[in-house]
């Protein structure tokens, strides 16, 4: 089975330009994770959703950042406009919910250098 | 607000031998999940270890085991018969139970295993 998948693997932009990360969970997983992980600050969640509804973004640094999840099997997180210091790598995870195991599956990540 | 912290930024072990890495958390809850989560230099995050909070005795995986300190908030991770492929940074991390659950991470330790 395909694991979580996400794109671009690897994405140089300059500052000012807007940057879109897309993601795939696995199917049949209900509950989706951003996660952004630089050397400073480990790896902080941005938003979650459940059943495609945003349950919390209070991790989301400023507005600049948004995310959608129009159905079951796609996400994207965008940034707009982007500055440096969003260089990172930006993970997704997916679970499944109701089973409430706990373990999520992540995706490769992307890693986002903004110049 | 649930924390996690691990204060040790590396550490380094022989090949072969056994390795204890640390990690405490903070929560008001009496039902969660605690988590080792593996980082190699691919960037991938793999579950390594799971333990339920409601679970007396400690989980094991091969060569991986917890020691969980519930009254203590400290679960720590027991790598016996390092090997060259266990070279990552390991991320403890924490999730509260409910609809609504979601992961937190500590900061990572980085692991060099030593030929």
């Amino acid at each position: 089975d395909a694991g979580v998948i996400q794109s671009p693997r690897h994405e140089v932009t300059e500052m000012g330009q807007e940057v879109t990360l897309r993601c795939k969970p696995i199917s049949g997983h209900n509950s989706l994770f951003w996660y952004r992980q630089t050397m400073m600050r480990g790896l902080e969640l941005l938003i979650y959703f459940n059943n495609n509804v945003p349950i919390d973004d209070s991790g989301m640094p400023e507005d600049r950042f948004s995310a959608k999840m129009p159905n079951a099997s796609f996400s994207t997180l965008k940034i707009q406009p982007s500055e440096p210091r969003d260089s990172a790598v930006y993970f997704c995870a997916s679970t499944i919910r109701d089973f409430n195991t706990g373990e999520l599956f992540f995706g490769e990540g992307s890693r986002l250098t903004v110049l | 607000a649930q924390t996690v912290t691990q204060s040790q930024p590396e550490m380094s072990v022989q090949e072969a031998e056994t390795v204890t890495l640390s990690c405490t958390y903070d929560t008001s809850e009496n039902n969660y999940y605690l988590f080792w989560y593996k980082q190699p230099p691919s960037r991938q995050m793999i579950l390594v270890i799971r333990q339920e909070a409601y679970k007396q005795q400690n989980a094991t995986e091969n060569r991986f085991s917890v020691n969980f300190q519930k009254a203590a908030k400290s679960f720590s991770l027991k790598i016996s018969d390092s090997q060259l492929g266990d070279t990552a940074m390991y991320f403890c991390a924490f999730m509260n139970t409910g609809a609504n659950s979601k992961l937190t991470f500590g900061k990572g330790i980085t692991l060099s295993v030593r030929p």
